[in-house]
């Protein structure tokens, strides 16, 4: 079965650099969610999004921005990194609904430098 | 969201029942228990989630206690592939985004 796609899977950038992720979902899931990991700790929510809208913010920094195409696809963009930053960055989608499982990608591991 | 609390470490033999408890004491009516796990570093992998009855799928077995305080998760024969960190998350109906808080970290023995 098809799963979330995220890409890429690592990036190493150095400090005040910018990052983009990339994130697609499974087909004919229409929600996207943007999780960070850091070292040792648990995921944490950043962002949601369905049909293309911005439908729930976690604890995203104001350096980190994210949208969401025509084609469902999700990118989280962050600027001016920080060493702080260095986490496993997970997507995850579902169907529309609360009480719909959301399915996670491989992650993206960022190293900043 | 309602909070979960869940021991932090549990060991279990190879073969055997796992047996993982969650308490959420405060839960509301209309929030969902979900339980995910997550094995070194992957993404997390939903196991299964339920709102009032128990549920069972090809993974586990979800127990929820009739007045919906407290959870178990049952891996009806635990292999060392399910040696990973256990979350349960009460999911509200208002909100999309699931709080993972501290999991359950589970060692099957062989």
């Amino acid at each position: 079965a098809a799963g979330v796609i995220q890409s890429p899977r690592h990036l190493i950038k150095e400090k005040r650099e910018t990052a983009t992720l990339k994130c697609y979902p499974i087909p004919r899931h229409d929600t996207v969610y943007w999780y960070q990991q850091g070292p040792g700790q648990d995921p944490q929510f950043l962002i949601s999004f369905y049909e293309k809208m911005q439908s729930d913010k976690g604890s995203i920094p104001d350096r980190f921005s994210a949208q969401q195409f025509s084609d469902y696809h999700s990118e989280l963009n962050m600027s001016s990194l920080e060493l702080g930053d260095s986490a496993l960055y997970f997507c995850a989608s579902s169907l529309p609904g609360f009480h719909y499982e959301q399915y996670f990608g491989p992650g993206t591991r960022l190293t900043v430098t | 969201d309602a909070k979960t609390t869940h021991p932090p470490s549990m060991d279990c033999a190879e073969g055997r029942a796992a047996n993982l408890p969650c308490n959420h004491s405060t839960i509301s009516g209309n929030e969902y228990v979900y339980w995910y796990r997550q094995i070194h570093s992957q993404g997390p992998q939903y196991i299964i989630h339920g709102l009032k009855n128990n549920e069972t799928n090809e993974m586990a077995s979800l127990i929820i206690t009739e007045d919906r305080k407290s959870s178990t998760l049952i891996l009806p024969h635990a292999t060392l592939r399910d040696t990973a960190v256990y979350y349960c998350i009460v999911r509200a109906d208002t909100g999309n985004q699931f709080y993972f808080g501290t999991g359950t970290s589970l060692t099957v023995i062989p």
